[in-house]
Order: structure tokens, then sequence, then C-alpha cells
């Protein structure tokens, strides 16, 4: 089976553009989040959605958003772009994301604003 | 709130030797969930042990084990017979019940090298 699928791969982008960022998760997965992490430190959580509902959201700006769509494949919205939002961004899916379930997480998108 | 500490920021050990990699904890909660994966250069976070917070059994998969150490508030990656391909960053995270913010915390991570 698939694992989970994000793309693209790298993105290159300039400060003050807009970016979106997409992910797909392990079939018959429901639930899917996204976590920003730069470099040196361990992954940041940015949202959760499951069944196409928020169900939690990490200290980040509004210029961050996301959605879950009905396949439940989900887009990573950022605008404005700041240099400090370079970072790779993870995207990870779960059945119901449960606090006890393991989030299996997609190859990542890096993130380069200059 | 929940924290993860990971105190080695390096560690390097012989193929063949067992290593261990520490992470400790700090949550209120009675019920969470504590995770460990590992990061290669690719960038692909690898799900390796889960460990429940009423699990009375320590957890295992294949040459990964965890020492979990409930009121000390660690839980411990045991890998056995290192292999060059576990040259990698180790995080452990933690996951909690209640509310609905089922999200992962990291910690900062520990830098594996198996030396040949």
């Amino acid at each position: 089976d698939a694992g989970v699928t994000q793309s693209p791969t790298h993105l290159i982008k300039t400060r003050g553009q807009h970016v979106t960022l997409r992910c797909s998760p392990i079939s018959g997965h429901k639930s899917v989040s996204w976590y920003q992490q730069v470099l040196g430190q361990g992954p940041q959580f940015i949202f959760q959605y499951y069944e196409k509902e928020e169900r939690g959201r990490g200290n980040f700006p509004d210029r961050f958003s996301a959605r879950q769509f009905p396949n439940y494949s989900s887009e990573l919205n950022v605008n404005a772009l700041l240099l400090g939002d370079s970072a790779l961004y993870l995207c990870a899916s779960s059945q119901t994301g449960y606090h006890q379930e393991t989030q299996y997480f997609g190859p990542g998108t890096r993130l380069l604003v200059l | 709130a929940q924290k993860i500490t990971q105190t080695q920021p390096g560690m390097f050990v012989q193929e063949k030797e067992a290593v261990t990699l520490d992470c400790t904890y700090d949550t209120s909660d009675q019920s969470y969930g504590l995770f460990w994966y590992k990061q290669p250069s690719s960038g692909e976070m690898i799900f390796l042990i889960y460990q429940g917070s009423y699990d009375e059994q320590n957890a295992t998969e294949g040459r990964y084990s965890l020492n979990f150490q409930k009121a000390r508030k660690s839980a411990n990656l045991v890998i056995s017979a290192s292999q060059l391909g576990d040259s990698a960053m180790y995080f452990c995270a933690m996951s909690r019940s209640g509310g609905s913010n089922y999200k992962l915390t990291f910690g900062k991570g520990t830098l594996l090298t198996v030396n040949p």
C-alpha cells in the first residue's frame, strides 16, 4: 500500500508570496496533521484535521491555513511568506487521529523563502 | 503543557553494539502515548515504536525496545545490534488524550552515528 504522499518535494519562493502544499494520506486514514520542522529542531504541530473538520491548531499565525477534502487529502496554505517560514513541512496521517494511534509521516516538502 | 527532553545531541556507536537514546517527558496527563521516530537525511519521519502510558510491558519491535519507567517519566530507546543504516536523527514524541487536539510533541532529537 502507498504511504503518505506530499507534493511538491521542494519549493523556492520569495518573501510575500503565497504557497500551497499538498498531502494525500494512507488509504483508509481519515485524519491528517501538518507539522513544521525548522533546521535543528523537532517538528512543531500546525494543524490536525479529521473528517474535514479542524480538530486542533498549533501556535502559528493566521497566515497559515489548511483544509481537508472529501477524499481526505489536505492542503496547507501559507500567505505573505517570511524568511522564517523556510522549513521542512511534514504531513502525517492516522485512522482517526486518536492520541494512541501512530501517525505516519510523508517525505515532506522543503520550502525555501528568499 | 507537555514537554519532551532529549539530552544527547549526538551519540556514536560501533556497528553490532547496542545503544540507548534517552528521553524524558513532562506531563500531568494520566493517559498518553510515547513514540520514537527515525529521520534519515532524506527527511521522512519513520515510525519505530510506541508505548502507551497504561502498558505494563515495555514495547519491543525487532531490534528496537523502549525502556519505559513511568515513575521517572523516561522512555529510552534501545537499539540492539546497530547497523550502518541506523545512522540518522531519532526523535522522541508524546501525544495526549483529552480535548480535541491530538498533536504530537517532539523533542529536539539525537543524531546517532554508527561507525563500522
